[in-house]
């Protein structure tokens, strides 16, 4: 079992549809990544999480630290926000990746 | 937002070759340097950790001697794969850190091991 777990793997949308995408951990963090891959491979970093919530323009990240779970949603989906978008975990000074869900939203 | 760079983007090479890929911080210093590869479809794996003016630090399984990594500034780290088999095709990323939580990534490295 992956330190680091996703949901879905693979997500698809019609555009305008509202996205959530899951992660579970089961070490202990000080902090979570929300990154996205666009198909060329480039990754971006979202957000960098350690409690509550941050929002930037359509994207919203939240973390429970209790649980160990945090989401990563998207509202008003658009075909650009197709990628892969992973979670990652700082554990021991390292970060720890989720294998990712792949998002494809449609026109 | 920072700025990393990778060259080459992407490379072809022949079995038995050796390929250099450089990472560059442009618009800050990082004393720590994360190289990654990732394969098809899956996640990235680290392969080492490297820190300005010292030796890098391997993960379990990654061969040393095969990717020499130098990190001789605090805005250049380079990988060097050596002698490279089809099996080192990979995609490879560099990941400077600024502080303890704050990473960035580079554009990635496309390497085709003929």
């Amino acid at each position: 079992k992956n330190e680091v777990e996703q949901s879905p793997q693979n997500l698809t949308a019609q555009e305008g549809e509202f996205i959530t995408i899951n992660c579970s951990y089961s070490v202990g963090i000080s902090a979570l990544h929300w990154l996205q891959q666009h198909p060329g491979g480039g990754i971006v970093s979202l957000f960098m999480l350690s409690s509550g919530k941050k929002k930037h323009g359509r994207l919203i990240a939240t973390i429970n630290i209790q649980e160990k779970h945090s989401s990563l949603h998207i509202t008003a989906s658009h075909p650009r926000d197709s990628a892969v978008y992973i979670c990652a975990a700082y554990n021991t000074d390292k970060l720890i990746f989720g294998t990712g869900t792949r998002l494809q939203v449609f026109p | 937002g920072a700025v990393v760079s990778q060259h080459p983007s992407r490379v072809i090479c022949k079995s038995g070759t050796s390929v250099k890929i450089e990472c560059r911080s442009l618009d800050f210093q990082a004393t720590t340097m994360f190289w990654y590869r990732q394969f098809p479809k899956k996640s990235l794996m680290l392969m080492a950790t490297s820190n300005e003016g010292s030796k890098a630090t391997y993960e379990q399984g990654v061969e040393k001697d095969k990717f020499l990594i130098n990190h001789a500034s605090l805005t250049l780290s380079t990988l060097t794969v050596t002698s490279a088999h089809p099996e080192d095709s990979s995609f490879y990323i560099c990941s400077p850190r600024i502080t303890s939580e704050t990473q960035y990534f580079g554009p990635g490295t496309r390497l085709l091991v003929l």
